[in-house]
């Protein structure tokens, strides 16, 4: 089992719709997560950062984690083409000094005009 | 203002031939980390300095060396490229009380 997953996509949404990027992770003792939105052929930027059960909005992203399922997510509500990017989902390893990131291996999105 | 910097951005080698890539950082974090990415894979941690103390992933060849001269500066050595090394390198930064990392440009290296 791989400690931290994500479906490959491709995920297409038409603009203006809610997209919605799922992450499961498989220790449990974990305790920060985090999104980051990587362009093709750039590096990965850090979109949002999550550590309580819940939910975490900024501007258009929001972030849910549910410690109880091992589940985080991010919803992007009305999606722009600028949006279409790989979604990498990470989580700090509970057992590292350093801080960790164990990566998914990312969801490509695609936002239709 | 560029607070991940990494330099050059894109580099080529040759096979076998030495090759360092640098970054530095303005936000005074304490731990630097570099990772590798190759197309369509997630990014892969190489080592981080937490502060000055150097901690290797068991899996990073002994090719790949680091060194952290201060605490802006840290530098990506491979000795002895191979046509496999090439992939974007990556640089990030973070505070120990959240770890939160920021990731530079990247380096994109290829190997002749």
């Amino acid at each position: 089992q791989k400690e931290v997953e994500q479906n490959s996509g491709p995920l297409s949404v038409p603009e203006g719709a809610i997209a919605s990027l799922n992450c499961t992770y498989s220790d449990r003792g974990s305790q920060s997560f985090f999104w980051y939105r990587q362009y093709s052929g750039k590096s990965p930027e850090l979109i949002m950062f999550i550590y309580s059960n819940g939910d975490k909005e900024d501007g258009r992203f929001t972030a849910q984690l549910n410690k109880a399922s091992q589940y985080v997510s991010l919803l992007i509500r009305d999606s722009q083409p600028s949006d279409s990017a790989t979604y990498l989902c990470a989580v700090k390893s509970p057992y590292n000094q350093g801080g960790k990131l164990i990566f998914g291996q990312g969801t490509e999105l695609s936002v239709k005009p | 203002d560029a607070m991940v910097i990494q330099n050059p951005r894109y580099q080529v080698t040759q096979f076998g031939k030495p090759v360092t890539l640098s970054c530095s950082q303005t936000l005074n974090h304490n731990v630097m980390y570099w990772y590798q990415q190759k197309s369509s894979q997630a990014p892969k941690l190489l080592f981080h300095y937490y502060d000055k103390d150097f901690n290797n992933e068991a899996d990073t060849p002994d090719n790949f060396q680091s060194r952290r001269p201060n605490t802006s500066f840290c530098f990506l050595d491979i000795r002895s490229p191979g046509l496999g090394d090439a992939a974007m390198y990556l640089c990030a930064t973070a505070l120990a009380t959240n770890y939160e990392q920021y990731f530079g440009p990247g380096t994109r290296l290829t190997v002749t």
